[in-house]
Parts: C-alpha cells; sequence; structure tokens
C-alpha cells in the first residue's frame, strides 16, 4: 500500500532564506505528484504537478522535483517570504484513478521576518 | 479560474441529525471528491465520483452517503450525525487524468 511521508512535520526559517521540503513515497508506481499549500482553517491550493514522465516543474520560486526511482520529491522555495507561510503538502496518484489521491501529512512552513 | 464553493463554513448539528453538506464547482469537472481532514491522521478520502450517478467509496465510507445528479454538484449526507463526525470537510474537483485537483474553503462540521 502507498505510503508518503514529508519530513520534517514543521520548519521555522528567517526571511530571505532558500529552502526545501521533502516527500518521499513506497511505491514508485506513481502517475503524478502533487504539491500544495494549505493555510489555516482552509481549503488546499495546487502548487505544481509534475506527471510520472517529467523531473521538474518550476512556478515562479517555486520548483518541484520528482526522482520516481529513489521515491522522492523536494520542494525548493526561493527567496522566502513571510507570506508563504502555511502548511505544505505533497500527493501521489498510484493508477490512472484521482481515486487513488494519497496524502502526506504535510510540512508546517514558518518565515519569519 | 476554478472556484469550487462549499455551501457552509461551519456547521454545528447534534447528534442523530441527518446532515447535508453541499458542493459546487464552476469549471465543468468530471471529477469530484469529499475528504475530511483531521489533526494527525492527515487528508482521508470519504467518497470520489467520476461522473454523474457514478460513485467510487473511498477510505473511510463508513456513516456517509453521496448524491450527484448534476455535474456541478456533489452532497455529503451524514445519515445520522455521531461526535466521531466532527472534522474538517474538504471538497474538491479535477479533469481526469493528470489534472490538479481544486478545493473548496472547507466545512468545520461539529456534532455534539
Amino acid at each position: 500500500k502507498q505510503e508518503v511521508t514529508q519530513i520534517p512535520a514543521a520548519l521555522s526559517v528567517p526571511e530571505g532564506e532558500n529552502l526545501v521540503l521533502n516527500c518521499s513515497f513506497t511505491d514508485s508506481a506513481i502517475y503524478n505528484l502533487q504539491w500544495f499549500r494549505q493555510d489555516p482553517g482552509k481549503g488546499l491550493t495546487s502548487l505544481l504537478l509534475i506527471q510520472s514522465s517529467q523531473r521538474e516543474q518550476t512556478s515562479g520560486r517555486l520548483n518541484a522535483s520528482l526522482d520516481k526511482s529513489s521515491g522522492r520529491s523536494t520542494l525548493y522555495i526561493a527567496a522566502s517570504q513571510p507570506g508563504d507561510s502555511a502548511t505544505y503538502l505533497c500527493a501521489v496518484t498510484s493508477g490512472r484513478s484521482q481515486g487513488n489521491l494519497i496524502f502526506g501529512k504535510g510540512t508546517k512552513l514558518s518565515v519569519k521576518p | 479560474d476554478v472556484k469550487v464553493t462549499q455551501s457552509s463554513r461551519y456547521l454545528v448539528k447534534r447528534t442523530g441529525e441527518k446532515v447535508f453538506l453541499e458542493c459546487v464547482q464552476d469549471m465543468d469537472h468530471e471529477n469530484m471528491f469529499w475528504y475530511r481532514q483531521d489533526p494527525g491522521l492527515g487528508l482521508r478520502l470519504i467518497y470520489f465520483s467520476y461522473d454523474v450517478k457514478m460513485k467510487e467509496k473511498g477510505d473511510i465510507p463508513e456513516g456517509y452517503s453521496v448524491s450527484r445528479e448534476k455535474k456541478e454538484r456533489f452532497s455529503l449526507i451524514l445519515e445520522s450525525a455521531s461526535t466521531n463526525q466532527t472534522s474538517m470537510y474538504l471538497c474538491a474537483s479535477s479533469s481526469p487524468y493528470n489534472s490538479p485537483l481544486h478545493f473548496g474553503n472547507g466545512t468545520r462540521l461539529t456534532v455534539t
């Protein structure tokens, strides 16, 4: 059964730092991997989706990489800002049906001014 | 911009009541989902629908049912609410295959 792990559970950094969030999954037979952001008390916002045939995706200051063979993905955030403070979740789709989307429990990021 | 709207942000119900949570999306998405999110347990899929009148059970369907009579609307029904159904409920939608999920803002349900 697919399991998704995000370490650390919480991270605090000073403003301006570049940082990396980690996501690992146990079964490399994934269809895609998504990164989401969740603000307190709100729903999830999709940040990036990487298809299984891709190695990375970029959006603004965010860059997500995927290494299927090792079961790892990273989310790189450049020049962090206090507004980046949120919980970041990754999720993998095992099989073509998105009903098979498995979420990690997230990394809570705090960027201090 | 995709919009997924959940009818209530906060809801307080009594044990044994029948509860309806409504979700509407405006992007003609085929797929719609209901998740619940609990501290320490993360997001868990309750039900998934890939077309009108079609549904699949997720990881924790017990105590819940769903209805999808129109493409844009997906309803979650708690037949007889219990205190262990106190949670944050999140609705999402997407196009099929390799498309990101779009979430609503959630409904925080408290059952007393």
